[in-house]
């Protein structure tokens, strides 16, 4: 079946410091690919995505290229803040199977000031 | 706007004691997920609704948990009866389209102990 693995945490850096969370991926089709955050205390909310291979998502700084060769999903930021604290999910879902999204288990980022 | 409305935010009842989560998705999404997240297990997804219908519960530790949505604008997790094990925070999120857009909107979360 389908599943997403990511690295395990915590990860702590100092600011300013260059980040790359892996994930790799088991598909059987062509998925979608995510990457969720979750801050303190809230939901997760979505990050970026990437739907097709060698598609790139990006906000806030945040970068992950979809690379099919690889199955992976790295999530890299140049340069990290306190505020981006947090634990973050890669997540995949697969059109024309079913509805689920499945989401890896989580890596907690520490930013240390 | 107003998100995904969960309540109550934080329970905390005693083993063998019913417990009822609440989920209000955003207006016009037509997918609700109940998702769990614990430590051991990370975030699993327990059950979730297209059109107010169940499609996939296969996730539902046991009989004692339950779902409902009896309209769009409403769903219902139910534990009956609580144990220790299922102390965790769970989840709602709502979706347009489910996996065609792979956005879910997640509520802040139940934080359910139980003792």
């Amino acid at each position: 079946g389908n599943s997403v693995t990511q690295m395990e945490g915590p990860v702590t850096l100092s600011e300013e410091a260059f980040l790359t969370i892996n994930c790799t991926y088991t598909a059987t089709g062509y998925p979608s690919l995510f990457w969720y955050v979750q801050y303190p205390g809230e939901g997760l909310q979505l990050l970026l995505k990437a739907t097709k291979a060698d598609d790139k998502g990006s906000n806030k700084g945040f970068e992950a290229t979809y690379r099919k060769e690889t199955t992976s999903f790295h999530l890299e930021k140049g340069s990290v803040q306190v505020s981006d604290s947090a634990v973050y999910f890669c997540a995949l879902s697969e059109m024309n199977r079913d509805d689920k999204i499945i989401f890896g288990k989580g890596t907690r980022l520490h930013i240390l000031p | 706007d107003a998100g995904v409305i969960q309540s109550p935010r934080h329970e905390v009842t005693e083993m063998g004691q019913e417990v009822t989560l609440r989920c209000k998705p955003i207006s016009g999404h037509d997918y609700l997920f109940w998702y769990r997240q614990t430590m051991m297990r990370g975030l699993e997804l327990l059950i979730y609704f297209n059109n107010n219908v169940p499609i996939d519960d296969s996730g539902m530790p046991e009989d004692r948990f339950s779902a409902k949505m009896p309209n769009a604008s409403f769903s219902t997790l139910k534990i009956q009866p609580s144990e220790p094990r299922d102390s965790a925070v769970y989840f709602c999120a709502s979706s347009w389209g489910g996996r065609y857009t792979g956005e879910l909107f997640f509520g802040e979360g139940s934080r359910l102990t139980v003792l």
